[in-house]
Formats: structure tokens, sequence, C-alpha cells
């Protein structure tokens, strides 16, 4: 997993609560980006990021904000998750060559 | 709306024969196209990719055939093996894109039965 561990691996929430994942990498890869996995869908990006404190919006943005105040955090928030946001929420890093992405293991997010 | 169309949706296949998973998209300005492989419980992992310059790459038992009239490229898993069951995904980019930005197809659940 390319030096990408992501926490909690797994976490269940109640409607309305904030949420924070978070993605931690060692490979001091400036791009990272966050995705949600659901059936059907493939795998669609919500946010990325190129260094600390540059970030941008991806095409499920909605309902989710990220912060990177270090080059190897990259952190993920539900500001009030519903239960549309149940999903499997990946984190992944572009290195060099930065088309190529490195996934991490993944978090599951279930909201009640 | 997906731009990267992926088909089929599963597919099972006997250890041996041949694994064969589509893609298609319709933005021209896509010019690097990967495959990536995901086991249960774990993160996609770059299996291959190909530019379009070229029309087909190889790598083991991986085969990726890419059509730019088409608009097409597909994977072929050449005797397959079981160890080859898992999710696979396409995806496409622009070399433009600074950010690197990946769009993915839906995702092709591949069985190998012994």
């Amino acid at each position: 997993d390319a030096g990408i561990t992501q926490s909690p691996r797994h976490k269940v929430t109640e409607t309305g609560t904030p949420v924070t994942l978070r993605c931690h990498q060692t490979e001091n890869h400036r791009y990272m980006y966050w995705y949600r996995q659901d059936p059907g869908h493939g795998l669609r990006l919500i946010h990325y990021s190129y260094g600390v404190k540059d970030t941008d919006k991806g095409e499920v943005s909605d309902g989710y904000s990220v912060s990177r105040s270090k080059t190897e955090d990259f952190l993920l928030t539900l500001e009030s998750a519903t239960s549309s946001q149940t999903s499997v929420y990946f984190c992944a890093t572009g290195g060099t060559i930065i088309h190529e992405q490195y996934f991490g293991p993944g978090t599951r997010l279930t909201v009640t | 709306q997906q731009q990267v169309k992926q088909s089929p949706q599963s597919l099972i296949v006997q250890k041996g024969g041949i694994s064969i998973i589509n893609c298609a998209y319709e933005n021209t300005a896509f010019d690097y196209f990967p495959w990536y492989q995901q086991f249960p419980g774990k993160g996609p992992a770059l299996l291959i990719a190909i530019r379009p310059d070229v029309s087909e790459k190889k790598e083991g038992r991986f085969t990726i055939s890419f059509n730019k009239s088409a608009k097409q490229f597909s994977l072929h898993i050449m005797d397959s093996q079981p160890g080859d069951s898992a999710t696979y995904f396409c995806a496409a980019s622009m070399k433009s894109d600074s950010w690197g930005k990946l769009q993915f197809g839906a995702g092709t659940q591949v069985v190998v039965t012994p």
C-alpha cells in the first residue's frame, strides 16, 4: 500500500454527527486524493490536494471538507454525516508520475 | 455521469481461460489509461497502463488493447488463475491535468473457478 495508512479502518456513526477520516503517508508524495467507492459507481473523487494547504473539490464534494496541514496527512471531514455517505473511503497518493496513484487500505464508514 | 463506461459488471471464467474486460470513453483528451486490481478488503493497486501511441501493451499474462478510433480499450487476462479473482477497474486521465486526476469505470468482478 505504498506506505499509506488510513484510520479508523471501520466506523459506525449516527446521522448528523461529524466524522473525520485520516490518511497518513510516508512516501513524501505531494499529491493526495480522497475517493469513495460504491457498488456500480467505481471510485469517485471527493477532494484532492497538492502540498500543504492546497486543495480542491472533486466530482462528489458536497458534504465533505478536507485539510492538509502537513505533507504526510490528509484529513477528510463529513461535517454532518448522512446515510448517503455510507461507503468505503480510500485515500490515494500520486508521486513523481502523478497519474500513477497508490491507494491506502480504505475505511468502511456506516452512517445509521 | 460516468466518463468511462466499463463492461461487463461481472464475469466467471474457468482456470486457464481468458478474461476480457472492456472500457469505452468519450473525452478524446484522455491520454493515459491505467487498470487497477482490487482484492477484497484491500485498496486498488495499479496493474498495467497504456498511452494512446501504442495499440497494445503486455505484462506477463495481462494485456491492454487500445483502439483510439473507437475510443475503447480492453484488458485481457490470459491463462486466468484463481489468484486473479478480484475486481478490476479501468481508468482514464489527461496528461494536461496537472492534478493527475483519474476517471474510473464502475468495475468488473472477476471470478476464476478451479
